[in-house]
């Protein structure tokens, strides 16, 4: 079955960065895009980020564009979310979440989240 | 970006009626070349990752009671929960892929009368 399995909780300080990581398993991995979205709290959810399972290229959303880096490693099926220049707005639950197919926008298996509280 | 915009932000339901959730997206969400609605619908349990529900407006995701149906196309959408359970009791929020800068709406939260 599909799993993504996310890293723990973080606590960081304004200007700091973070590096969230998202363990996938269950299927083929390269097959299927992976994406990013925040929910801060009692805010809706927040789309951030996809990266493309052809090519490996990210696109932005372009609130997040120049401050969040998406990678993978195909060898650890893992994907991860690094985001830069922390303020207290960037508290909030980090999810990745795997497409419906190669890239379609529809988010079809969720992580459980991570928590990141970003705290002087 | 397209805006997506739920009604009501809370609903009170009693057991076994049926809850209607709106949402109305900034643009149509439409695709004309394959007649697709690009829409979703989610359920959030608290503490929970969201769930998928509803896709392509209608598109029943595998495992979803046929209790939760979508409906509506273009710009105007409705999440229709018949036979309301206690634990239906969740955050349901639509979104649009029809831009590759995806969108959410605010949410409305279901709660039993």
């Amino acid at each position: 079955q599909v799993q993504l399995v996310q890293s723990g909780t973080e606590v960081k300080e304004p200007g700091a960065s973070v590096k969230v990581s998202c363990k996938a398993s269950g299927y083929t991995f390269t097959a299927y895009a992976m994406h990013w979205v925040r929910q801060a709290p009692g805010q809706r959810l927040e789309w951030m980020g996809w990266i493309n399972s052809g090519n490996a290229n990210p696109t932005y959303s372009q609130k997040f564009q120049g401050r969040a880096t998406i990678t993978w490693d195909t060898s650890a099926t893992t994907v991860y979310m690094e985001l830069s220049s922390l303020t207290s707005e960037d508290t909030a639950v980090y999810y990745c979440a795997r497409d419906i197919s190669i890239i379609q926008g529809v988010f079809e298996y969720w992580g459980q989240g991570t928590l990141l509280i970003v705290s002087s | 970006d397209i805006v997506m915009t739920q009604s009501p932000d809370s609903l009170a339901v009693s057991l076994g009626e049926r809850a209607t959730i709106n949402c109305k997206s900034s643009q149509s969400v439409l695709y004309s070349s394959n007649n697709k609605n690009f829409l979703a619908w989610f359920q959030q349990k608290p503490g929970q990752p969201p769930k998928l529900l509803i896709y392509w407006a209608s598109a029943r995701e595998s495992g979803v009671p046929d209790r939760f149906s979508g409906s509506g196309s273009a710009t105007d959408f409705t999440l229709t929960i018949n036979n309301v359970q206690a634990d239906d009791v969740a955050v349901y929020y639509c979104q649009q892929y029809y831009s590759v800068f995806y969108t959410f709406g605010q949410g409305t939260k279901l709660e039993i009368k």
